[in-house]
């Protein structure tokens, strides 16, 4: 069954870059694309940026400048770099997959919580 | 960026009761729009997408509806799996961007 799982450090500083990974199964990263969304503590949903099924990517520009979303399909991971972290980058991350023409998503991973110590 | 406005941060509600959960888009999205229930220590859910088409596996007591700038969200007959928090998201234009939330809870 189509599963993606969220991993990564939990606890950053400063101004450091985070690394997280999505590790996904029962469906091929070169069919669907994939998403990061992330959740500040009490706050709404943030749109981060995609990896393709092509494997180009697209990002929310308020982040543009910050992120970055690769992947190894060998692996079946998609990879999300964001630089200079703040504390206002403390939040639950989350991948999630949607299909080519339709950009809703149809699974998410359980998440990810990443605070971000000053 | 377009706008998502749920006006509704919270509703209380009993089981057996129908509610409904408004969206509203800053501009027109045509049908473009999804919703979401998110419970505690469950991943998200998709309920429905194109503004009233259910995914596979929602109940039929939920149903959507609107087009261009306003959308809803209806729930007949509350069961107690339903209370949790609700999300609308438009995937018309980048960035991808989602209402703020509606808390449904148990009156």
């Amino acid at each position: 069954q189509v599963q993606l799982k969220e991993s990564g450090p939990g606890l950053v500083q400063a101004s450091e870059t985070l690394s997280l990974t999505c590790t996904v199964s029962g469906f091929s990263l070169t069919s669907y694309h994939v998403s990061w969304v992330r959740q500040p503590p009490g706050k709404g949903l943030e749109w981060m940026g995609r990896i393709r099924s092509g494997g180009s990517t697209d990002y929310n520009s308020a982040l543009k400048s910050r992120l970055s979303i690769s992947r190894d399909t060998s692996k079946s991971q998609v990879l999300l770099k964001m630089n200079s972290l703040q504390t206002e980058d403390t939040a639950i991350y989350y991948c999630t997959r949607s299909d080519w023409r339709n950009w809703y998503f149809d699974f998410w991973g359980p998440g990810t919580m990443v605070t971000v110590s000053s | 960026d377009v706008q998502m406005t749920q006006s509704l941060s919270y509703l209380a509600a009993s089981p057996g009761e129908s509610v409904s959960i408004s969206c509203k888009a800053s501009k027109s999205i045509s049908n473009y729009l999804a919703w979401y229930q998110q419970k505690p220590g469950e991943a998200y859910k998709l309920l429905i997408y194109s503004g009233s088409t259910l995914q596979s596996g929602t109940p039929s007591r939920f149903s959507g509806s609107g087009s261009g700038t306003d959308f809803t969200l209806t729930i007949r007959s509350l069961e107690p799996e339903d209370f949790g928090l609700y999300y609308c998201q438009q995937y018309y234009e980048k960035p991808l961007t989602f209402g703020s939330g509606t808390k449904l809870e148990i009156k």
